[in-house]
Parts: structure tokens; C-alpha cells; sequence
């Protein structure tokens, strides 16, 4: 069966510090991934989505930035951050089998920043 | 832009009762869309889908409606539970075969025993 791990679950930064969020699919190949930010009593709003190794996407210009080095490893990453980056962080795959379009999501990184 | 929006942002059901979601979308060429539960501080988890091409889909508990000519969705739930208690979004396919999938702002659910 597939299996999504996100980390680290919580992290409170200082503003103008760097962030790395990590993101593992397991038993698929070549998973589309995304990043979803959700902020408080929000909906989710995509931020990168990936096709392939080396193929991102981004949807919104910020501070943020993704890579996908391996095909079932999404990074998140910030050289950076800012106070407006606080919010729950979602990493979600999909197939294009039989159940394409439907998004399985990891349980969330929260991060606040400070 | 186009998006996805929800009409009520809070609803309240008693135990035992339907419930009803509703999602108004505004992307015509949508061809996917698919209702999430999410409970507090977890990912949001799969309920239902619904093609473009169909206008219903039952599930367990679940049905959802789609009606392309108002451009509306929603999620019936029959015989609402407590543990039905969550936050519901709405989501449409945009991106085509990429599927990129837009949310709308959510609805809380609760259920009162």
C-alpha cells in the first residue's frame, strides 16, 4: 500500500531563518506532488506541484521554494522566512492510475514563525 | 481569477439528521471534483469524487451533486454522526491531466448529540 510521511510534524522558527520540510511517498512511481499551505480557519492553497524529477511548478510568487531531487522526495524550502510563512504545511501525491486526481495528503507540518 | 468558494462557512446539524454542503465553482472547464473531510490538525482525508461527465455519485452515507449549469456541487451526508464533525472543502480539478486541484475556504460541520 502507499504511505506518505511528512517532517518534521511542528517547528517554530525566528524570522530570517531557513527552512527544509520534507516529503516521502511510498509504494508508487512517478507521483505527482504537491505543497498545500493552509492558513488558520483557511482553505488549502497550492503552492508547487511536481510531474516528474526536476519539474516544479509554482503557483504563487513568495518566499518559498520547492525541489524534488528523488521521484518520491518533495522538499519544501525557505532561505528565509518570514512572519507571513507561519500556517500548516501539506504535501499530497497522486497517481495517474485508476484513482488519478484523487490527492493523498501526509498529516501536516505547522510552522510558526516568530 | 476562477475558484471555488463555499456558500456557508458553518453548519450545525443535530445527530441523526442530513446534512448538506454546498460549493459553487466558477472554472467551466473543471472536469474533476472531489469533497475532503479534514479533522483538526490532520491532512485532509478523501470522502467522494465526482467526474464532469455525471451528475451523481452515491457512497457510503455520502452523495454528492453536480450541477454544471449553476456551476454547484454539493455533499448530502445522511444520518450525520459525531465523528462526521470536520471541516469540508469542495475541490475542482483544473490543471487537466497535471491534476491540480484548487480548494475552496471550507465548511465546519458540526454535530450536536
Amino acid at each position: 500500500s502507499q504511505t506518505i510521511h511528512q517532517w518534521p510534524a511542528t517547528l517554530v522558527q525566528p524570522v530570517g531563518s531557513p527552512l527544509s520540510l520534507e516529503c516521502t511517498v511510498e509504494g508508487t512511481s512517478n507521483p505527482n506532488l504537491y505543497w498545500y499551505r493552509q492558513a488558520a480557519g483557511r482553505g488549502l492553497q497550492l503552492l508547487f506541484y511536481s510531474v516528474g524529477i526536476g519539474q516544479i511548478s509554482s503557483e504563487v510568487p513568495q518566499n518559498l521554494s520547492a525541489s524534488r531531487p528523488q521521484d518520491r522526495q518533495f522538499i519544501l524550502s525557505s532561505k528565509k522566512l518570514l512572519l507571513s510563512d507561519s500556517g500548516f504545511y501539506l504535501c499530497a501525491w497522486t497517481s495517474l492510475g485508476a484513482r488519478a486526481g484523487e490527492l493523498f495528503f501526509g498529516e501536516g507540518s505547522r510552522l510558526t514563525v516568530l | 481569477g476562477e475558484s471555488v468558494g463555499l456558500h456557508l462557512p458553518t453548519l450545525s446539524v443535530q445527530e441523526g439528521d442530513n446534512s448538506i454542503i454546498n460549493c459553487a465553482y466558477s472554472n467551466s472547464a473543471s472536469d474533476y471534483f472531489i469533497w475532503y473531510k479534514q479533522e483538526s490538525g490532520k491532512g485532509p482525508q478523501f470522502i467522494i469524487d465526482i467526474r464532469s461527465n455525471m451528475d451523481k455519485r452515491q457512497g457510503q452515507r455520502v452523495t454528492v451533486l453536480l450541477n454544471k449549469t449553476v456551476k454547484h456541487l454539493s455533499l448530502q451526508i445522511a444520518a450525520t454522526q459525531p465523528g462526521d464533525s470536520a471541516v469540508y472543502f469542495c475541490a475542482e480539478n483544473s490543471g487537466g491531466s497535471n491534476y491540480k486541484l484548487t480548494f475552496g475556504k471550507g465548511t465546519l460541520l458540526t454535530v450536536n448529540p
